[in-house]
């Protein structure tokens, strides 16, 4: 059972170069997510998906646009690498379980440097 | 504005000793607390989460509290041991209207051998 999956784990990408990170999960979750992580600021939500053909913005969506594909796999592209977007990307699925949420399980990550 | 905040950096505790963390957080449509561990370079895990309808919840050495009233939970670590060095995080969602986890900044564990 792999859990959540992403690729790359690396990346650098020069400024103004595109890429699209991928990201799948075997858990037959609904949500998707992807977020952030920046020294001193925690996890940051830039999109998530409820369900599948759904996306909608979280808190620092500029510069990043998602797909959600079918209902394992939610990839994030960045059309235009800038420096403010070196960061480590963490892609997350979760379940609903009645009024209360589940649990999100996240995957390695992608330490994506821009330079 | 930061919903969810952990104002503590970071915490040194002894082995065998109690570690507490504590997490804050502003919106009162928050029904759902979790708390995460995160090892250097890998993803967040899961720990242990909190309903609203509840003020505590057990599993093995971890323990959450809810204060609602103070808008305050916290993480009990009892014992402590070396393997619990690591960077815990704080999460809170509403159940109502979406299902995103917000996050804290995060609270550097050392235990000290």
């Amino acid at each position: 059972n792999a859990g959540v999956t992403q690729t790359p784990k690396f990346q650098v990408l020069k400024t103004g170069q595109s890429m699209t990170l991928q990201c799948a999960q075997d858990m037959n979750h609904n949500s998707m997510y992807w977020y952030r992580q920046d020294p001193g600021m925690g996890l940051r939500l830039i999109y998530y998906s409820a369900s599948e053909g759904t996306t909608d913005k979280g808190e620092v969506p500029n510069g990043y646009n998602v797909s959600r594909l079918n209902k394992r796999e939610f990839s994030l592209r960045l059309e235009s690498a800038a420096p403010s977007q070196t960061s480590v990307y963490f892609c997350a699925s979760s379940a609903s379980r009645g009024r209360f949420n589940t649990e999100a399980f996240f995957g390695q990550g992608t330490r994506l440097t821009v330079v | 504005d930061q919903q969810v905040k952990q104002n503590s950096p970071s915490l040194s505790v002894q082995e065998g000793r109690i570690s507490i963390l504590n997490c804050d957080y502003t919106n009162s449509m928050f029904d759902y607390f979790l708390w995460y561990k995160k090892y250097p370079a890998e993803g967040p895990t899961f720990l242990i989460s909190i309903s609203s309808i509840k003020d505590k919840n057990e599993d093995g050495r971890f323990t959450v509290f809810l204060n609602k009233s103070a808008k305050h939970l916290s993480l009990h670590i009892v014992p402590s041991q070396p393997g619990d060095s690591a960077v815990y995080f704080c999460a809170a969602s509403a159940s109502f209207g979406n299902e995103k986890l917000t996050f804290g900044t995060g609270t550097r564990l050392t235990i000290i051998p």
